[in-house]
This record gives C-alpha cells, structure tokens and sequence, in this order.
C-alpha cells in the first residue's frame, strides 16, 4: 500500500500570512497513464471534506487562487498564500494512483 | 448542482448488519464510478470501497473485505453499501464520494454531508 506521510500535523499562522504543508508519498505517483494523481481536500470543522487541488496543482472550481499545489514524483507541496480565517480545518493529501490512501491531515489554526 | 445525500446510518450492536444509501442527482450518475470513505471521531479519512460507473469493477480495503459490499442502482441513482459483521472499530462517519471523471477517473471530486455509524453494546 502508498503510506502518504504529511508535514507538519500542526500548523499554527497568523491571519495574512502564508502557509505550507507537505506530502510525500512512499512510492512514486506517477499512474500508467502519465497522470499523476494527488489531491489535496480542505475539511472545516463540522464539514465533510471539499477538493481543493487535483492531480498536483490544477484548483477544483471555485477555490481561490491563493491556494497551490506543486511537486513531482513523491513530494508535494500545498500553499496558500495568505491565510484567512475560513482557512482553518484539517488537510489532507490523497493519492489515487494506486488505490485510494490518505495523509494523517495538517490542522491549520490561527495564531 | 452535484448533490450527495448518504442515509441509512445508526447505532447497531456489534456482529449485526447495516445498509448505507446514497442519492445522487444534479450529474448523470450512471457515467459516474463511486466511493464509500469513512471518518472515525475525531480520526483521519479512510478510503472504504470503489464501484465502477456500470459495476463492472469493484475494490474494497483490507479492514472490509468479506464484510461489507458495495453496489449501486442507476435506475434509481442510488449508490449502497451493505455492512455485515460490524465491529465496534466500524464506528465513523460513512461519506459517498464522485469519481473525478474529468480529471481522469481516478480521483475524487464531490462528496456528500456523510452518516454516522455507531456500532456498540
């Protein structure tokens, strides 16, 4: 099974600031297909999971632009550029290249 | 718009059975594969079970396997999951989830508001 591993589990910023959470996966993600299928998922407490990013870094409709995902192979990154309050929840990365595994989540809370 | 409504979720006795619903509507359900993925309290997502958009294909995880069955009715755009043999680890938050189709067809996009289950004595 892909373990994905996600850094930190706690991140606490102050409202403005930028925000960075990884994800590394422990294998390769890169599909058959050439597609490279990793997710990152918002949850806001009391909500389900919403879909943020799709297949690295492409945002889901109507996330805004100050959320991005990057990275290659095993490692990604999630950004936002300047943090506001309806930020604060849970991440996740997804992986569905092989299967369907998650990260542990990063809690992202304002300082 | 996508909408997602899970229900048939309640507290059952371990070792006894459970049917999960899922209405879909605002898509066409039946081009669409589909997830079950739960959430223990206060836990991390787990990714239960996958059916593909005409049933042709279906994959569960380990911790499921032989207990619980996935299926869908695209005649009634109802996807179900049918749990047997509950343990009281089963206990989460059970949400339906889309298949990203247009992403392709392998990750996920929309999900529903989930159901709980509490399996306890």
């Amino acid at each position: 099974d892909i373990v994905m591993t996600q850094t930190p589990l706690s991140s606490p910023v102050t409202l403005g600031q930028p925000a960075s959470i990884s994800c590394r996966s422990s294998q390769s993600l890169v599909h058959s297909d050439g597609n490279t299928y990793l997710s990152w998922l918002q949850q806001r407490p009391g909500q389900p999971p919403r879909l943020l990013i799709y297949k690295i870094s492409n945002r889901f409709s109507g996330v805004p632009d100050r959320f991005s995902g990057s990275g290659a192979g095993t490692d990604f990154t999630l950004k936002i550029s300047r943090v506001e309050a309806e930020d604060v929840g849970v991440y996740y990365c997804m992986q569905a290249t092989e299967f369907w595994t998650f990260g542990q989540g990063t809690k992202l809370e304002i300082k | 718009q996508v909408q997602l409504v899970e229900s048939g979720g309640g507290v059952v006795q371990p070792g006894r059975s459970l049917r999960l619903s899922c209405a879909a509507s605002g898509f066409i359900f039946s081009n669409y594969g589909m997830h079950w993925v739960r959430q223990a309290p206060g836990k991390g997502l787990e990714w239960v079970a996958v059916i593909w958009y005409d049933a042709s294909k279906k994959y569960y995880a380990d911790s499921v396997k032989g207990r619980f069955t996935i299926s869908r009715d695209n005649s009634k755009n109802t996807l179900y999951l049918q749990m047997d043999s509950l343990r009281v680890e089963d206990t989460a938050v059970y949400y339906c989830v889309r298949i990203h189709v247009a992403a392709g067809g392998l990750g996920v996009d929309y999900w529903g508001q989930g159901t709980l289950v509490t399996v306890s004595s």
